[in-house]
């Protein structure tokens, strides 16, 4: 398995701007998390979702961020509109339901939001 | 999740054994406690984790003394690609408690 496959590995784009994160998740893994990695404050949850749907969303910063899986292998992070300060690290991981060992994380997307 | 406290940074000569020490003082009977390691410019990659007993993989070993109130994580022959940050993670399993919160972790630097 390749897995967990995210893109654009970098992003840059100027204030205001919408951007959409992807996520594809190690095949048969029904959860999908989204962590944010600053300086400031290190890794955080941001939302995770269990069979598609989301179950945790107490980290989404703000109403400008939205996540949506709309099927089991596909994940989006969308920001509208985007600021400087959700410039970060974007990580999103996947583990198997019946296993609660393991989260196995992507390789990350560097948002740059000028 | 209780709270960990882990020293903010380690050296460790290469071939030699890496023991990076946690304190969870706080920590319930039911929680877990995980390893994590995240290398430069890498995601968090798993090591191991353990709830009372002693474990060891291919990875690590991991000590909980038997109060568990701390926990040593042992890399028996440090290389230079161990060094990253290690981080200590105790939580619950399961019952909506998914998501992983992240300390600051120990930055391990593994010298020639």
């Amino acid at each position: 398995d390749a897995g967990v496959i995210q893109s654009p590995r970098h992003e840059v784009t100027e204030m205001g701007q919408e951007v959409t994160l992807r996520c594809k998740p190690i095949s048969g893994h029904d959860y999908l998390f989204w962590y944010r990695q600053t300086m400031m404050r290190g890794l955080e949850l941001l939302i995770y979702f269990n069979n598609n749907v989301p179950i945790d969303d107490s980290g989404m910063p703000e109403d400008r961020f939205s996540a949506k899986m709309p099927n089991a292998s596909f994940s989006t992070l969308k920001i509208q509109p985007s600021e400087p300060r959700d410039s970060a690290v974007y990580f999103c991981a996947t583990r198997d339901g019946l296993s609660y060992n393991e989260q196995f994380f992507g390789p990350g997307t560097r948002l740059t939001v000028l | 999740d209780a709270k960990t406290t882990q020293p903010t940074s380690m050296d460790c000569a290469e071939g030699r054994a890496a023991n990076l020490p946690c304190n969870h003082s706080t920590i319930s009977g039911n929680e877990y406690v995980y390893w994590y390691r995240q290398i430069h410019s890498q995601g968090p990659q798993y090591i191991i984790h353990g709830l009372k007993n002693n474990e060891t993989n291919e990875m690590a070993s991991l000590i909980i003394t038997e109060d568990r109130k701390s926990s040593t994580l042992i890399l028996p022959h440090a290389t230079l690609r161990d060094t990253a940050v290690y981080y200590c993670i105790v939580r619950v399993t399961g019952g909506g408690a998914d998501g992983l919160t992240f300390g600051k972790g120990t930055h391990l630097i593994i010298q020639p």
